[in-house]
């Protein structure tokens, strides 16, 4: 069963610093998607990785798949209050044997002045 | 485009009593979704569905019912509510271009009260 673990969930910093969110998955899959989502709100699309070695950036964040390790990360460089949301890793379950997205729990980010 | 469509926004109901969810996509996907999130937590899928006729549990599926007669519409279906039910519901939908599952596409959720 495909299991996704995203660490930290909860992450707390400073205006312009930087930091990396993780998400590890446990069976074979070379589709990976990150959503943002705000408080109170639905969840939006972000990055979409499609094959090993994939890299998506969008302004201070950006993407990367490594599927021989099974690791995502999000990058978030200069962090700026904007980016205050909760943000979802989701594997695409087939390859492993699972019908369906699995989305990890989470990741809280809050950005502070 | 409208994607995909939830209804009712938003819902109080009273122990006991029975609803229906709605949820429509004109994305003509294959694949559609129910979760629910409970306050500051993560999603938790109910049911899913792979085509029309076709439905299968999640990991939380009990006091719920699902059917799918039509690739546009998955209705959700609370009986006998109760408080634990208290949450808000998202549906969603996706495609399978060759042998994967690409990205949901949510509807704006159902924010669900029990008393």
């Amino acid at each position: 069963e495909l299991k996704v673990e995203q660490n930290p969930l909860f992450l707390s910093m400073q205006e312009g610093k930087n930091y990396t969110i993780y998400c590890n998955y446990s069976t074979t899959s070379d589709r990976l998607y990150w959503y943002r989502q705000d408080p109170g709100k639905s969840l939006e699309s972000l990055f979409v990785l499609l094959s090993n070695g994939a890299v998506k950036q969008e302004g201070r964040l950006m993407a990367s798949l490594d599927t021989k390790a099974r690791l995502s990360t999000l990058h978030i460089t200069a962090a700026v209050h904007d980016l205050s949301a909760t943000y979802f890793c989701a594997v695409d379950g087939r390859r492993g044997g699972s019908e369906k997205l699995v989305f990890g729990k989470g990741t809280k980010l809050t950005v502070n002045p | 485009n409208a994607g995909v469509t939830q209804t009712p926004k938003f819902r109080i109901l009273k122990i006991g009593q029975s609803m229906t969810l709605q949820c429509t996509q004109d994305m003509n996907h294959n694949y559609m979704y129910w979760y629910r999130q409970d306050p500051g937590m993560g999603l938790k899928l109910i049911y899913y569905s792979v085509g029309a006729g076709i439905t299968d549990k999640g990991e939380v599926p009990n006091g719920y019912n699902v059917s799918r007669s039509t690739t546009e519409d998955f209705p959700l279906r609370l009986e006998l509510a109760a408080p634990s039910q208290t949450s808000v519901y998202f549906c969603a939908s996706s495609y399978t271009p060759g042998q994967g599952v690409a990205e949901a596409f949510f509807g704006q959720g159902t924010r669900l009260t029990v008393v």
